[in-house]
């Protein structure tokens, strides 16, 4: 199947600092990846589309200013939390479409906030 | 929003059984798809389902796309330890969007 890399898996950071994070297409160009936020033994919450060249969408109850998303290129969607707090502890998933129907994950990143 | 009813929540088997899981939801869907995640990682697709009435094999897994697009169902036949994971469905709807709505899981357990 198409390969998505995520990066990094893990991250530590201090609170109120911010954290970016990396969601690459191997070996196809997406112009739609999706970020998902997952809580322990939960499913995945969509937390944003983003679009290459445009703005992202986010979902309802999701702070757009403190989850940035960049859609650089048609293959590199990146996810900032801004000014991390313990709260904002979490696993983030990306996922991109090779085709318009299947999606393929990341490795997702384990983000802590101390 | 939508919501996709995956059960059962957990199962516990013996190596060697055959396991059943399913997703239904009260709107269509135009795809179905099946994915396992193992702890840390990112999901993983196992299934894809595009048309109503489908019914597709992956080795040891078989899922069907329900004939009303509003369901579909994932079987494992001749379990395996390392079946052992959370397995989720997720459905995309009419529109064009290609936004997935994902079930809650299936928690499995197999028991050598």
């Amino acid at each position: 199947g198409a390969v998505v890399s995520q990066h990094p898996s893990w991250v530590i950071c201090k609170s109120g600092t911010s954290v970016k994070i990396e969601c690459r297409s191997l070996d196809f160009q997406a112009t739609t990846m999706f970020w998902y936020r997952q809580f322990p033994k939960q499913s995945l919450m969509l937390m944003a589309t983003s679009n290459e060249g445009s703005k992202a969408t986010y979902e309802q109850g999701v702070e757009k200013d403190k989850f940035l998303i960049n859609h650089a290129s048609l293959t590199l969607s990146t996810l900032t939390v801004t000014s991390a707090h313990p709260e904002d502890s979490s696993f983030y998933i990306c996922s991109a479409s090779r085709v318009a129907t299947e999606a393929f994950f990341g490795q997702g990143t384990r983000l802590t906030v101390v | 929003g939508q919501q996709l009813n995956q059960s059962p929540q957990s199962m516990f088997i013996q190596e060697g059984e055959d396991v059943s899981m399913n997703c239904t939801s009260s709107s269509i869907f135009n795809t179905w798809l099946w994915y396992k995640q193992d702890p840390g990682e990112g999901p993983v697709l196992l299934i894809a389902l595009y048309k109503a009435g489908e019914l597709t094999s992956n080795g040891r897994l078989t899922a069907q796309f329900g004939i009303t697009r509003k369901d579909s169902f994932l079987n494992i036949s001749a379990s395996i330890p390392s079946d052992v994971g959370i397995y989720f469905c997720a459905g995309q709807n009419p529109g064009g969007s290609e936004k997935l709505v994902f079930g809650k899981g299936t928690k499995l357990t197999v028991n050598p």
